[in-house]
């Protein structure tokens, strides 16, 4: 069974600051892996996906994750935080040919503080 | 172009109720996924539908049931409502689901549901 951790269940950073996210999934197979997020009384925007075609992807709002095989992580980063990045951010994952049915980490809300 | 909607986006049932809940997709889009988000389960898949037919499901209980129409809209059910399914329920869109691999989903607004 596919499943994701995320370690953090709240992250602060400085407005400016870098931004880091972590994840790591647990596959016996190569998974497509996803970030989405959550602003309050809103539905999951997603920001990303990895579907093998390239380890590093980037995404929207200047956000970017790493697949790392060995370390079997996919951390998000973004290099500079701003106000409009708090938010809760969920890690997800789906077996190769599910894409449809997403198995979502326990998510990590984000802080950006002046 | 109109974005995932879900009909009603607040509820208030008592328990042993029935309810209904909507979901219009993204125009074109075949595949519609329900997914349950409470704070304690986090965001727990309850089933997808693909051209009228149940494609995939979750780890749900029976009284949880849905069903797509000819134009992809989707409604879910639950019955017998209990307090412990107060949540969240959101409805996500996709082209076609499975086959494609940069298939998206697109999210509603999701339905809060209280039950008393």
């Amino acid at each position: 069974a596919q499943s994701v951790t995320q370690l953090g269940s709240h992250v602060s950073v400085s407005e400016g600051a870098l931004v880091l996210l972590r994840c790591n999934y647990s596959s016996s197979v190569p998974p497509y892996l996803f970030w989405y997020v959550q602003y309050p009384n809103q539905g999951l925007q997603l920001l990303l996906k990895y579907t093998s075609a390239a380890t590093l992807v980037k995404g929207i709002n200047g956000f970017e994750a790493e697949f790392k095989k060995s370390e079997t992580s996919f951390h998000l980063t973004k290099p500079s935080a701003h106000m409009s990045d708090a938010a809760e951010y969920f890690c997800a994952v789906s077996e190769p040919g599910t894409a449809s049915k997403l198995t979502f980490g326990t998510g990590t809300r984000l802080q950006v503080t002046l | 172009k109109a974005g995932v909607t879900q009909t009603p986006r607040y509820l208030i049932k008592t328990r042993g109720q029935q309810v209904t809940l909507s979901c219009s997709p993204i125009s074109g889009h075949r595949s519609v996924s329900w997914y349950q988000q409470t704070p304690g389960q986090g965001l727990q898949f309850l089933f997808e539908y693909f051209s009228e037919t149940q494609r995939n499901k979750g780890n749900f209980p029976g009284r949880f049931s849905g069903r797509q129409f000819s134009n992809s809209r989707s409604e879910m059910n639950v019955s017998t409502l209990e307090l412990g399914d107060s949540a969240l329920y959101l409805c996500a869109s996709s082209l076609a689901g499975a086959e494609q691999v940069t298939d998206t989903q697109y999210f509603g607004p999701g339905t809060r549901l209280t039950v008393l």
